[in-house]
């Protein structure tokens, strides 16, 4: 059974930085581009950036939004991705989700969810 | 950067049919991918690539996708597809992202 648990989340002040954990089970874990997605209070979705597999060179992409700030790294050995958020602001508050990204190359649709970690920036 | 149109709200009875729009510029050129999110969890992917089904998804679910406008379908809905609805495409070139519909809340009346 395909699982993704997403860990890490809490209360932060602005300015300050927070690593959140994606640890997934069931699937080979190094096939896959794994996501952040983000959905604000009452908010739709947001897509945050992906880590593409060791296959297509395991590179990143960002929302303009987090570009320079977000870190998304990524642990075949041990089946996580990583999402480093630094210089966080309020508007970073939000549930984080991790998700598998299926399809091909970019063409990616999220088949996989976790249940989402809760981020909360503020003073 | 690229935008998807969503109906804030749909309103069905049980047993009739939903339709939730999805408008974007030339939508019908991508592949468009749907999202229910009943309250309090998580999202679920429903359609893909148009209107692919993803297995344990019921058939009463449907996807099209045409010009300017990508459709999914609900027939014979129940209380249980009461959720919110995202439409979802890929958006490639310089501003690469992925983009997310609006949102639509499905009452089952």
């Amino acid at each position: 059974e395909v699982q993704v648990v997403e860990s890490g989340g809490g209360l932060v002040q602005p300015g300050r930085s927070l690593r959140l954990s994606c640890t997934a089970s069931g699937f080979i874990f190094g096939d896959y581009a794994m996501n952040w997605v983000r959905q604000a209070p009452g908010k739709g979705l947001e897509w945050v950036g992906l880590i593409r597999s060791k296959a297509y060179g395991g590179t990143t992409a960002y929302a303009a939004s987090v570009k320079g700030r977000f870190t998304i790294s990524r642990d075949d050995s041990k089946s996580i991705a990583y999402l480093q958020m630094n210089s966080l602001k309020t508007e970073d508050t939000a549930l984080y989700y991790c998700t598998r990204g299926d399809g091909g190359y970019d063409m990616y649709y999220f088949d996989y969810w976790g249940q989402g970690t809760l981020v909360t920036v503020s003073s | 950067s690229y935008v998807l149109t969503q109906p804030p709200s749909v309103s069905v009875a049980p047993g009739e049919t939903a339709r939730i729009t999805c408008g974007g510029d030339n939508v019908g050129s991508r592949s468009v991918h749907w999202y229910q999110q009943r309250p309090g969890q998580a999202p679920v992917v429903v359609m893909y690539y148009d209107s692919h089904r993803p297995s344990g998804i019921p058939e009463r679910f449907s996807g099209s996708n045409s010009e300017n406008t990508a459709t999914l379908t609900i027939s014979r809905v129940e209380a249980g597809d009461e959720a919110d609805y995202y439409c979802q495409v890929w958006d490639g070139g310089s501003n690469f992202h992925y983009v997310f519909g609006t949102g639509t809340k499905v009452t089952v009346l």
